[in-house]
């Protein structure tokens, strides 16, 4: 009964693939995000969703793409696959008007 | 463009003592901070929060302390116990402009020997 849930854990591929990332939330929550953990182990934000509309879109390339069906879906779609997209990637969630997230385990991509 | 800084990779105390996290921000119109806590192969989780107008918010072990005026915040676990080694991150959010958008630091590695 995981709050917030990323697929896959481990994501293993090879440079120029396409890949996705799913997530989902059953907490009722109205804002979805993405962020990605790199080496350096900050997190950073990539994107937001509030109820399936895109509210923040940081300068993440073009090859990043979210999609959010629903309010409780928000998936990750990364095209043509880079050394540099290594990372660990979080889903969150959070309940209108109040900022303390609830995240996914995580994602963590390897890009070989 | 390091926006919430934590200047300490590491931590390391004594079962039963105090630790003291601490974080530094640089932008005046953060409004409210928040802690969250990262164990290994696990997303973060909340911990605690204050916002601005406030300058000290307790939740059993835990306390965060604000300076508004340093813009610096710390994080005090009395006593520390075993459990609570862990990776801690500073947050910080700026709203309503930027709703959704909490800033990171980079993590405190606190770790609590028995």
């Amino acid at each position: 009964d995981t709050a917030v849930s990323q697929t896959p854990k481990y994501l293993v591929t090879q440079m120029g693939n396409d890949k996705s990332i799913k997530c989902e939330q059953n907490l009722g929550h109205d804002t979805m995000y993405w962020y990605k953990q790199d080496s350096k182990k900050f997190l950073k934000i990539m994107f937001s969703y509030n109820n399936k509309e895109l509210i923040i879109n940081e300068t993440v390339p073009n090859r990043f793409s979210p999609k959010s069906p629903d309010k409780a879906h928000l998936n990750l779609h990364i095209n043509s696959l880079e050394l540099g997209d290594s990372a660990v990637y979080f889903c969150a969630s959070s309940p209108q008007g109040w900022w303390g997230y609830t995240f996914g385990s995580g994602t963590r991509l390897t890009v070989v | 463009d390091q926006q919430v800084k934590q200047n300490s990779p590491s931590l390391s105390v004594q079962e039963g003592r105090i630790s003291i996290l601490n974080c530094d921000y640089t932008n005046s119109m953060f409004d409210y901070f928040l802690w969250y806590k990262k164990y290994p192969a696990e997303g973060p989780t909340f911990l605690i929060s204050i916002s601005s107008i406030k300058d000290k918010n307790e939740d059993g072990r835990f306390t965060v302390f604000l300076n508004k005026s340093a813009k610096h915040l710390s994080l005090h676990i009395v006593p520390s116990q075993p459990g609570d080694s862990a990776v801690y991150f500073c947050a910080a959010h700026q709203s309503p402009l930027n709703a959704g958008k909490s800033t990171f630091g980079d993590g405190t590695t606190l770790t609590v020997k028995p």
